[in-house]
């Protein structure tokens, strides 16, 4: 099953673009990669999800490398809401500590 | 609306007692699982289910049980062996097999041991 690993913490001005890294080194061919953000107290809020090819929707973009080994989630304009615990997953069961990500007026 | 509802949203129980958590999803997700999450921490896998009548146990299942007599319910019970039980408890359903959307999680309940 993989694992991922991803930075504690990390600032974001608010108005610009947020650049989430994660690293999933172990990750099998048919296993999905997944972002979730947490608002404390909150449960987990699914935000995009992708195999192999880049992804984008209403709330993030999603870019994934060729040998699938780590991706990145851009929040392309962050504002103060979006201010939470990022958590990148590739395998259902298994949840790290998140990234904590804190936007800046 | 779909979705997966968990009650109480706060709950306080005495040492030494059992407590019960419920979980109810209306998705027609076949899978289902318990996480703990305690303050500054991320999510821990207690015990999950992918069908019914089965479950597994998680990274830190010992002083929890769980049933799944039904798709839509996987209850959650906190023994009085769980050495320290107050935490978030989160509950989370999704399907279990190709793509999907993974997880739909509960708005969570806080349990404490006073």
């Amino acid at each position: 099953d993989a694992k991922t690993t991803q930075p504690p913490s990390m600032d974001c001005a608010e108005g610009r673009a947020a650049n989430l890294p994660c690293n999933h080194s172990t990750i099998s061919g048919n296993e999905y990669v997944y972002w979730y953000r947490q608002i404390h107290s909150q449960g987990p809020q699914y935000i995009i999800h992708g195999l192999k090819n880049n992804e984008t929707n209403e709330m993030a973009s999603l870019i994934i490398t060729e040998d699938r080994k780590s991706s990145t989630l851009i929040l392309p304009h962050a504002t103060l809401r979006d201010t939470a615990v990022y958590y990148c997953i590739a395998d259902k069961l298994s949840f790290g500590a998140g990234t904590t990500v804190t936007v800046r007026a | 609306d779909g979705g997966i509802t968990q009650s109480p949203k706060y709950l306080f129980r005495k040492e030494g007692q059992n407590v019960t958590l419920s979980c109810e999803q209306n998705l027609n997700h076949d899978a289902m699982y318990w996480y703990r999450q305690d303050p500054g921490q991320g999510l821990r896998l207690i015990y999950y289910s992918q069908i019914v009548n089965d479950f597994q146990k998680g990274d830190i299942a010992e002083g929890y049980s769980v049933s799944r007599e039904k798709k839509e319910s996987f209850p959650l019970t906190v023994t009085s062996a769980q050495k320290n039980p107050t935490a978030f408890y989160l509950c989370a359903s999704s399907l279990t097999g190709g793509e999907d959307y993974g997880y739909t999680f509960g708005s969570g309940t806080r349990l404490t041991v006073v």
